[in-house]
């Protein structure tokens, strides 16, 4: 069975530090993907960054960092120089088998401290 | 600009009401999905839907019910046979692909309360 685990409920940073964010998966299928969202207080869910099983390269986009260890079935999300704006939920998800259809994890706070 | 309208932002049901939380998308995606998430949690898949005419129940369908009648709309209802529907819907949209990682993106939510 699909699923994925986040074991830090919640974590803090000190601005302009980088910050490791935990995420674990399990899944039987060869090709998966693993999305990480994040949620502001607001509620909407925004799209950080996405890391595909096959791909060689762990996945970046601008401070956002993917350290994805297949062989472990772990997908970091690594955050660096934190913000005052980072302050917020952050979620793993899989992608379950196909149609594009995401398993989310329980999530992690994070807050970030001036 | 492009998006996901929710609306209502909140919303109240009093007992024995169905309820009704509209989800409309101008990005011109093909797949549609409607999310539960309770304090503290996760999201939890309700319903989601590929194509028009066409939807398929996700983990927690039970006391809900969609249509999906225009490629835009994906309206939730939530019925009297769900006893518990105090909660954030999130409504989410993406392109439709069997493999590769499109995002979905998001409403801003519908906060459900029972009075």
């Amino acid at each position: 069975a699909q699923k994925i685990t986040q074991t830090q409920p919640g974590m803090f940073v000190q601005e302009k530090e980088a910050v490791t964010l935990d995420c674990t998966y399990d899944t039987s299928d060869p090709s998966y993907g693993l999305f990480w969202y994040k949620q502001p207080s607001s509620g909407e869910m925004i799209f950080l960054i996405y890391q595909g099983s096959y791909d060689q390269q762990n996945a970046t986009e601008g401070r956002y960092s993917l350290n994805f260890q297949k062989a472990r079935k772990s997908a970091n999300l690594v955050i660096s120089a934190s913000q005052l704006g980072d302050s917020a939920m952050y979620f793993c998800a899989l992608l379950s088998g196909g149609y594009n259809k995401l398993i989310f994890g329980a999530g992690t706070r994070l807050a970030v401290h001036p | 600009d492009g998006g996901i309208t929710q609306s209502p932002k909140y919303l109240f049901r009093k007992e024995g009401q169905n309820v009704t939380l509209s989800c409309e998308q101008n990005l011109n995606h093909d797949a549609m999905y409607w999310y539960r998430q309770d304090p503290g949690q996760g999201l939890r898949l309700i319903y989601y839907s590929q194509i028009v005419n066409d939807f398929q129940k996700g983990d927690i369908a039970e006391g809900y019910s969609v249509s999906r009648e225009k490629k835009e709309s994906f309206p939730l209802t939530v019925t009297s046979a769900q006893k518990n529907p105090t909660a954030f819907y999130l409504c989410a949209s993406s392109i439709a692909s069997k493999s590769s990682g499109q995002p979905q993106h998001f409403g801003d939510g519908t906060r459900l309360s029972i009075l």
